[in-house]
């Protein structure tokens, strides 16, 4: 079975940090660049980051750049978020997503995760 | 950035009714290069993650029921359900993938009236 799960999410206060995971099976992970998307409450969906599939290269949303930042790990299969300077506005559930291609860029999101939620607040 | 309008917010429909979501992107989405429309379409029910309906505008993903179909190129692009049936209620959005930063709609509520 394809899947991808969420690990990390917890309450912390304005200005830490947080690192979330993304533990992929089922699939070729090398195949696939892997992305982050967040929805915060009562809001729609907002994409965060991706990587492609070796890691080389990566993308951030405007709202998180500079503070976040993605990697991936091709022997264990995981991706990592590690999010820094976190804000009121950065409470969400994330999602990680697969990528339809193996670049950042150009890609529809066909494999999501359950989700881990976010909470940021004092 | 890309904007994608989507209209309406919310659309009530009685069950075995058509609907039709639309979604407005604020430039052409189509690549000339390979003449493909780089718009999604995803379903988000309660407490699940959002499921891939639609990609390329119009290519239904495997085991999507029949009764979603996508239309639309350029700016303009529209996602139908022929007859809805209670398990559709759900937010929609349409995403577009033809430039970073990837962007989607505000989602729209489809409910049974």
């Amino acid at each position: 079975e394809v899947r991808l799960e969420e690990s990390g999410g917890a309450w912390v206060q304005p200005g830490e940090s947080l690192r979330l995971s993304c533990a992929a099976s089922g699939f070729t992970f090398d195949d696939y660049a892997i992305h982050w998307v967040r929805q915060a409450p009562g809001k729609g969906l907002e994409y965060v980051s991706g990587i492609d599939y070796n890691g080389e290269n990566t993308y951030y949303g405007k709202s998180v750049k500079g503070r976040f930042t993605i990697s991936r790990d091709t022997s264990k299969n995981t991706v990592s978020l590690q999010m820094g300077s976190l804000r009121d506005e950065d409470m969400a559930v994330y999602y990680c997503v697969r990528g339809s291609t193996i670049a950042v860029k150009y890609n529809y999101f066909d494999v999501w995760g359950s989700g881990t939620l976010v909470t940021v607040s004092s | 950035d890309i904007v994608l309008t989507q209209s309406p917010e919310s659309l009530p429909v009685s069950l075995g009714e058509a609907a039709t979501i639309n979604c407005k992107s604020s430039q052409s989405i189509l690549y000339s290069a390979n003449n493909k429309n780089y718009l999604a379409w995803y379903q988000h029910r309660p407490g699940q993650p959002p499921k891939l309906l639609i990609y390329w505008a119009s290519t239904r993903q495997s085991g999507v029921p029949d009764r979603f179909a996508g239309s639309g190129s350029g700016t303009d692009f529209t996602l139908t359900i022929s007859s809805l049936q209670a398990e559709d209620v759900a937010l929609y959005y349409c995403q577009q993938y033809y430039n970073t930063p990837y962007t989607f709609g505000q989602g729209t509520q489809l409910e049974i009236k």
